[in-house]
C-alpha cells in the first residue's frame, strides 16, 4: 500500500530558485496538509486543503504557494527559495480535516537551501 | 489560542525502564482531539493513539498506556520495559474543530540504551 507518497526526497537549491514538491495520495482522503519540521520547532502546518478545490493557509504559509491538483494531489511551492526554508517536508492526508481523523504522513523531504 | 507542550526535549532511559513522556495542551474548544505520533530514525511520522476530549478513559496497547486529564489538560504517554526499538521522536499533537488545524509539539526525543 503506497499511502502518501511525496518526491522528492532530498533536494538542495541555490537562494532564489524556484522548485515544487509533489504529494500525491491513494486513500481517496479528502483534506490533505504540508507541514515543515525543523529543530526544536515541531510540526508547523504551510498550507492545507479542507477538500478539493480548496486551499487554506496554516502557521508558516510566506513563500510558498499550493495546488490542489485533483482529489490526489497536492503540491507545494517554493517560488524564490531562500535559506530560511532549508528544513524538513511533509505532506500528510487524511479523511476529513473537520472531524480531526488522523494523519497519514508522507516519508518527508529534505530540502536545503544554499 | 491553540497550544501544545512537550516540555521534555530528550530523555534517556536504559533498557526494560519505563518512562513518562508528558504532554500538555490548551484550548478552549470543547470538542478536541489528542493525539501521539512517533517519528523513528527513519524519519517517517507513524500514528499511535487518537482521542477525543468526551473520553477521559485511559488506554493500553500492549506496552503503551496513555492518560487524559482534562482536569490539568494534560495527555500523558507511558511506555512500559522500554525496547530499544522505542528509541524515536514523539509528538502530542490538538485536533481543535476552530481552524480545521492540528497543533503539534515540539517533541520529545526518547533515546532507550541497551
Amino acid at each position: 500500500n503506497a499511502g502518501v507518497t511525496q518526491t522528492p526526497k532530498f533536494q538542495v537549491l541555490k537562494t532564489g530558485q524556484s522548485m515544487t514538491l509533489q504529494c500525491a495520495q491513494d486513500m481517496n482522503h479528502n483534506s490533505m496538509y504540508w507541514y515543515r519540521q525543523d529543530p526544536g520547532m515541531g510540526l508547523r502546518l504551510i498550507y492545507y486543503s479542507a477538500s478539493e478545490g480548496t486551499t487554506d493557509k496554516g502557521e508558516v504559509p510566506n513563500g510558498y504557494n499550493v495546488s490542489r491538483l485533483n482529489k490526489r494531489e497536492f503540491s507545494l511551492r517554493l517560488e524564490s527559495a531562500a535559506p530560511s526554508q532549508t528544513s524538513v517536508y511533509f505532506c500528510a492526508s487524511s479523511e476529513a480535516s473537520w472531524e480531526n481523523e488522523k494523519l497519514f504522513f508522507g516519508s518527508g523531504t529534505q530540502l536545503s537551501v544554499l | 489560542a491553540q497550544k501544545v507542550t512537550q516540555a521534555q526535549t530528550e530523555i534517556s532511559v536504559v533498557e526494560k525502564e519505563d518512562v513518562t513522556l508528558d504532554c500538555v495542551y490548551e484550548t478552549r474548544d470543547t470538542t478536541y482531539y489528542l493525539f501521539w505520533y512517533k517519528q523513528p530514525p527513519s524519519g517517517e511520522l507513524v500514528f499511535l493513539i487518537r482521542r477525543n476530549s468526551f473520553d477521559e478513559q485511559n488506554e493500553i496497547s500492549g506496552r503503551y498506556s496513555w492518560n487524559f486529564q482534562k482536569s490539568t489538560s494534560s495527555f500523558n504517554f507511558t511506555i512500559t520495559a522500554s525496547q530499544v526499538v522505542d528509541s524515536a521522536v514523539y509528538f502530542c499533537a490538538l485536533g481543535a474543530n476552530t481552524g480545521n488545524q492540528f497543533y503539534f509539539g515540539t517533541g520529545t526525543s526518547l533515546t532507550v540504551i541497551p
